[in-house]
């Protein structure tokens, strides 16, 4: 069955500093990975995802991610952090089981930007 | 531009009252799911739908059911309210699939005491 993990329950980091939030995944076949932010009683909203093609995928507001086939991972970065970025993020995979296509969320990982 | 809305935005549930939670869309999309989220746990798929009159069990169906009457709207409903209900429920909604990613609604916090 897919699954995805996210690690780290919660990530501090000083503004202006890079940050990272760590997922890991598994799958059989091709993968469809996603990331995800929710910010406080919003629901959720599409950062960016990985389909196909090169392995660093570019999102909003300066975020990246990067597809490492080999460590089975999609670790989410952004070069300067900013105290608005902070939010919960979720990490999610395409899911086939059943016959139809559906995602299957990490259990999220809430990151805290300090001014 | 209204994309995904879900109502009631909050309810209060005595154990064993039943309540049905509405999700609209106004995309045109073919695909909506119904998810819960607890902490610590993520989101969790508790039923879906392909199109106008199916549906299919996602991976914590148990006590709810759900209906796909219209393309444009999809329902969930708690026959008999119980606290390990208490959760937020998230519908979403996408074109064909995932390929294109999911619009989500704003949540429901439904509250069973």
């Amino acid at each position: 069955a897919q699954s995805v993990a996210q690690p780290e329950d919660q990530v501090n980091v000083a503004e202006g500093n890079p940050l990272t939030v760590k997922c890991t995944y598994s799958v059989s076949g091709n993968p469809y990975l996603f990331w995800y932010v929710q910010y406080p009683n919003r629901g959720l909203q599409f950062l960016l995802k990985y389909i196909t093609g090169d392995n660093l995928v570019k999102g909003s507001n300066g975020f990246e991610a990067e597809f490492n086939k080999s460590q089975t991972s999609f670790h989410l970065k952004k070069p300067s952090a900013l105290v608005s970025d902070s939010a919960l993020y979720f990490c999610a995979v395409r899911d086939l089981s059943g016959g139809y296509n559906k995602l299957i969320f990490g259990a999220g990982t809430r990151l805290a930007v300090h001014p | 531009n209204a994309g995904v809305t879900q109502t009631p935005k909050f309810r209060v549930l005595k154990t064993g009252q039943s309540m049905t939670l509405l999700c609209a869309q106004d995309m045109n999309h073919e695909y909506m799911y119904w998810y819960r989220q607890d902490p610590g746990m993520g989101l969790r798929l508790i039923h879906y739908s392909v199109g106008e009159g199916t549906t299919a069990k996602g991976e914590v169906p148990d006590g709810y059911n759900v209906s796909r009457l219209k393309k444009q709207n999809f329902l969930l409903g708690l026959e008999s309210a119980a606290p390990s209900q208490t959760s937020v429920y998230f519908c979403a909604s996408s074109y064909v699939g995932t390929y294109y990613g999911y619009t989500f609604g704003s949540g429901t916090r439904l509250t069973v005491v």
